[in-house]
């Protein structure tokens, strides 16, 4: 079955930082991979996506590149701001009924920044 | 605008009781969606509609059902309780395909006491 595995956080870096959240993924056909980010109290939020080999997803100042190879889908960010705390998951969508597709996500990497 | 709404923001209730969450979407998407996550936050499907019928069902205990009434609208009922179920269970909706982004709702934290 689809899988998607995360680093696991939580993840404490100083405001400016450069921010890398590693994804990996298992899944048979050919995903699209997604990033999603919830703020404290608050719903999913979608970030970047990609939808084939080679994409990069970018958004915000951050990026991820879908790399079909290496089956990963990293989260990066050059400088990383408080307002960025939050906790971010990978996933990706595979079944397709040609109606509805399923999410499968990561467990989540929680990001703190500080000043 | 909110572009998925979920009510209510909270739920406490006792074991065995009977609830009902409720969805719903402005975006004139076709596929809506309940998702659980639990105390660890991981995020898991349980049921997908397209314009009212049933796509996905994720295994989830019959005391969960979804219902319908129509495609801007999702909701889920729940059948006696239990302390398990605790969780905050998200609403999505989205386009039809596996590209398609899926839009969240914000949540609804149900805790059974």
């Amino acid at each position: 079955g689809n899988s998607v595995t995360q680093m696991e956080g939580p993840v404490t870096l100083s405001e400016e930082a450069f921010l890398t959240i590693n994804c990996t993924y298992t899944a048979t056909g050919y995903p699209s991979l997604f990033w999603y980010v919830q703020y404290p109290g608050e719903g999913l939020q979608l970030l970047l996506k990609a939808t084939k080999a080679d994409d990069k997803g970018s958004n915000k100042g951050f990026e991820a590149t879908y790399r079909k190879e290496t089956t990963s889908f990293h989260l990066e960010k050059g400088s990383v701001q408080v307002s960025d705390s939050a906790v971010y998951f990978c996933a990706l969508s595979d079944r397709d009924t040609g109606t509805a597709s399923k999410l499968t996500f990561g467990t989540g990497t929680r990001l703190q920044v500080t000043l | 605008d909110t572009a998925v709404s979920q009510t209510p923001k909270y739920l406490v209730t006792q074991m065995g009781n009977d609830k009902s969450i409720k969805c719903e979407q402005n975006l004139g998407h076709d596929t809506m969606y309940w998702y659980k996550q639990d105390s660890k936050k991981f995020l898991k499907i349980m049921f997908s509609y397209n314009n009212k019928e049933l796509i996905i069902n994720e295994t989830v205990p019959n005391r969960f059902s979804p219902k319908s009434p129509d495609k801007a609208h999702l909701n889920l009922h729940i059948n006696s309780l239990e302390l398990g179920d605790s969780a905050v269970y998200f609403c999505a909706s989205s386009q039809p395909g596996r590209s398609g982004t899926q839009y969240f709702g914000p949540g609804t934290r149900l805790t059974v006491l």
